[in-house]
């Protein structure tokens, strides 16, 4: 069975550190990866994906990695911002016709 | 593209009602899945279709929970003889599969769904 892991839980950090989020699955046999951003009471909003054969996307200030044999992907966010500031969850998609497993997410504060 | 929509966004009941949730996804997507997430957790698969046909339902779907699609388009999810423990946020998402680069699930702002 699929695990997902994202720590720590939550992050503090001043305005216009660079940062890394880390994610861990427990089964490399994966089809893609997807990170999602939740506000507070919200849908998730859909930030990047990568498919099992790329090792990295990237949108704006946002890069997310993959390493499959290791079962680990990182999301890296350049500059932040307070407005960066919520939960950030990745997902993990077994094959084609499978559902994304979740991790717990970890929730973002960005000091100004 | 007016993306995913659900609707009641927010649902209070009491315990033994039934309730019903629709959502309508993207236009063009053929997949539809439901989650459920609560406080602190990731959402948790439920059920999903592609097209009209549901092809997979979650050990946590209980006979409370029935899941439609008719016709392939918008989407409802029944929980009857509701209970406590089904408080939760019910969440819709929707893909376009069958082309790698477009299978990313957007998801609706979900419906909140408060047992009393």
């Amino acid at each position: 069975k699929q695990e997902v892991t994202q720590i720590p839980a939550a992050l503090s950090v001043p305005e216009g550190e660079n940062l890394v989020l880390n994610c861990s699955f427990t089964d490399s046999a994966i089809y893609n990866l997807q990170w999602f951003r939740q506000d507070p009471g919200k849908g998730l909003t859909s930030l990047l994906l990568i498919q099992s054969s790329q090792r990295e996307q990237t949108s704006g200030r946002l890069n997310a990695s993959l390493d499959k044999s290791s079962g680990r992907s990182t999301l890296y966010i350049a500059a932040s911002q307070p407005g960066d500031s919520a939960t950030y969850l990745c997902a993990v998609k077994r094959g084609a016709n499978s559902k994304l497993t979740f991790g717990k997410g970890i929730t973002l504060s960005v000091r100004p | 593209d007016t993306g995913v929509s659900q609707d009641p966004r927010h649902k209070i009941t009491k315990r033994g009602q039934n309730v019903t949730f629709r959502c309508d996804p993207i236009s063009e997507h053929n997949r539809l899945y439901w989650y459920r997430q609560t406080l602190g957790q990731g959402p948790e698969f439920l059920t999903y279709f592609q097209n009209e046909a549901q092809l997979e339902k979650s050990r946590l779907l209980s006979d409370r929970f029935s899941a439609e699609r008719p016709k392939g388009s918008f989407s409802t999810l029944e929980i009857q003889r509701t209970e406590q423990g089904d408080s939760a946020m019910y969440l819709c998402a929707s893909s376009l599969e069958g082309s790698r680069t477009q299978e990313t699930q957007y998801f609706g702002p979900g419906t909140r769904l408060l047992v009393l």
